[in-house]
């Protein structure tokens, strides 16, 4: 059981680059987050996906899309890289569940050059 | 889902007891009371959440005040390898949104 895995873990990007981030989890969880963390910033939610097929915007989603087409797995896609996308990145994910706490993966640090 | 206070520091010596505190003043009788913590570079890892009544797991014990406004983390017997931010959260169920407001936290030293 490998919890929630994310890859790569660093990444360099030139601007205007793109490139997706995957997050895969094996908990048979239904709920999938990615959240960006940059320094003094905390947290924050870029998009979540309460179960396969569906996906949702959350406080920061410009400049990102998303997919979910396996229950297991949450991609997400920088089309166009900006400098201001340099951030580390950690998926999330959680049972269907009101009070079920989030486990999360060991992020990836991405830069944007 | 309610603002949290904590203390942005705190240093304790191993083996002793770390409590943690933490300030929700406007807490709602439905919103509950979550604990996470990130060790450096890693993710955010779940320690323990509770609603009312103190709680305790392998990792942890909470304590929240009756009125429900405030409560403490309580680390029993701290190891160098606690050393982490801790981020208290307050949390409507139902609210599966993911946005949790991690705010800034209390970095915790443990020291030898």
């Amino acid at each position: 059981n490998a919890g929630v895995t994310q890859t790569p873990k660093f990444r360099v990007l030139k601007t205007g680059q793109s490139m997706t981030l995957l997050c895969a989890q094996d908990m048979n969880h239904e709920y999938m987050y990615w959240y960006r963390q940059d320094p003094g910033m905390g947290l924050r939610l870029i998009h979540y996906s309460v179960g396969e097929g569906t996906t949702a915007k959350g406080e920061v989603p410009d400049g990102y899309n998303v997919s979910r087409l396996k229950k297991q797995n949450f991609l997400l896609g920088l089309e166009s890289a900006a400098p201001s996308q340099t951030s580390v990145y950690f998926c999330a994910s959680n049972l269907q569940s009101t009070n079920s706490p989030l486990h999360f993966g060991n992020g990836t640090r991405l830069t944007v050059t | 889902d309610a603002k949290t206070t904590q203390p942005t520091s705190m240093d304790c010596a191993e083996g002793r007891a770390a409590n943690l505190p933490c300030n929700h003043s406007t807490i709602s009788g439905n919103e509950y009371v979550y604990w996470y913590r990130q060790i450096h570079s890693q993710g955010p890892q779940y320690i323990i959440h509770g609603l009312k009544n103190n709680e305790t797991n392998e990792m942890a014990s909470l304590i929240i005040t009756e009125d429900r406004k405030s409560s403490t983390l309580i680390l029993p017997h701290a190891t160098l390898r606690d050393t982490a931010v801790y981020y208290c959260i307050v949390r409507r169920p139902f609210s599966n949104t993911g946005k949790l407001i991690f705010g800034q936290g209390t970095t915790l030293q443990v020291k030898p």
